[in-house]
C-alpha cells in the first residue's frame, strides 16, 4: 500500500505555543489529504478536508482560525494548532487520498501534548 | 455527520478461536474499508471492498460488503496474540472523497 508519513510523532509544548504537523504521502500523488484527531479508546474524528492549492473544508465545530492547514503541493500537507491550550492535547492523525486508490491511508500519527 | 455502528465494542476471546464484528448504517455506502490500529499508532488498511456482496480475504482475514450496501462485516479465523487492537471499519458514500469511521472494535486476544 502507499506510505504517509508524518512529523514529528511526538510533541510537547508550552500553553500558548503554535505547533506544526507534516504529513506527507511519499509515494503517491495526494489530491485531498485529511486530518483526523483521537482521543483515547474513541473512534477517529474528522477535523478538516485538506485539497492540494486550495482552502481547507472544516468539519462543524472545528475552529479554522486554530486549527490551520496548508496543502501548498501533492504531497504535503501541514496542521498548525496556534495558541495552543492543554485541552488541544491529542493524537492527530493524518491521510491521503488518490482518487484512482478509492482509499485511505494514514499516517503513524503525532501525540501533542500541551503542557 | 453519517453515524457507523460497529459492535461488538469489545471482544476478550482466547488464542485461537475465531472472531466477527460487524458495521451498519442506514445509508448507503459504495465502499467499505476495514482498518486496524495499535496503541499509538496510525490506522492500517487491511482490506478494502466495492462491490455489493463482494466477500476478499486477507490471510486469515476476510470482509464482506452487505448486499444491502448499508453493513459490511470482518472475521478473522484462528486469531493469535498479534490480532490485538481496535478494528475499524470506514464507508464511503457516492463519488466523494471522505470516509465515515465506524466506533471501533478493541479486540482482546488471551493466550
Amino acid at each position: 500500500g502507499a506510505v504517509v508519513s508524518q512529523h514529528p510523532s511526538w510533541v510537547i509544548c508550552k500553553s500558548g505555543t503554535s505547533v506544526k504537523i507534516e504529513c506527507r504521502s511519499l509515494d503517491f500523488q495526494a489530491t485531498t489529504m485529511f486530518w483526523y484527531r483521537q482521543f483515547p479508546k474513541q473512534s477517529l474524528m474528522l477535523m478538516a478536508t485538506s485539497n492540494e492549492g486550495s482552502k481547507a473544508t472544516y468539519e462543524q465545530g472545528v475552529e479554522k482560525d486554530k486549527f490551520l492547514i496548508n496543502h501548498a503541493s501533492l504531497t504535503l500537507s501541514t496542521l498548525t494548532v496556534t495558541s495552543a491550550h492543554p485541552e488541544d492535547s491529542s493524537f492527530y492523525i493524518c491521510s491521503a487520498s488518490e482518487p484512482s486508490y478509492n482509499e485511505q491511508f494514514f499516517g503513524p500519527g503525532t501525540r501533542l501534548t500541551v503542557l | 455527520g453519517q453515524q457507523l455502528n460497529q459492535s461488538p465494542q469489545s471482544m476478550f476471546i482466547q488464542e485461537g478461536e475465531d472472531v466477527s464484528m460487524n458495521c451498519t448504517s442506514s445509508s448507503i455506502f459504495n465502499t467499505w474499508l476495514w482498518y486496524k490500529q495499535d496503541p499509538g499508532e496510525g490506522p492500517v488498511l487491511l482490506i478494502a471492498l466495492y462491490k455489493a456482496g463482494e466477500l476478499t480475504s486477507n490471510g486469515r482475514l476476510t470482509a464482506q460488503f452487505g448486499i444491502t450496501r448499508k453493513d459490511s462485516f470482518l472475521n478473522i479465523s484462528a486469531s493469535i496474540p498479534s490480532d490485538v487492537g481496535i478494528y475499524f471499519c470506514a464507508g464511503q458514500l457516492g463519488s466523494g472523497n471522505q470516509f465515515y469511521f465506524g466506533t471501533g472494535t478493541s479486540l482482546t486476544v488471551i493466550p
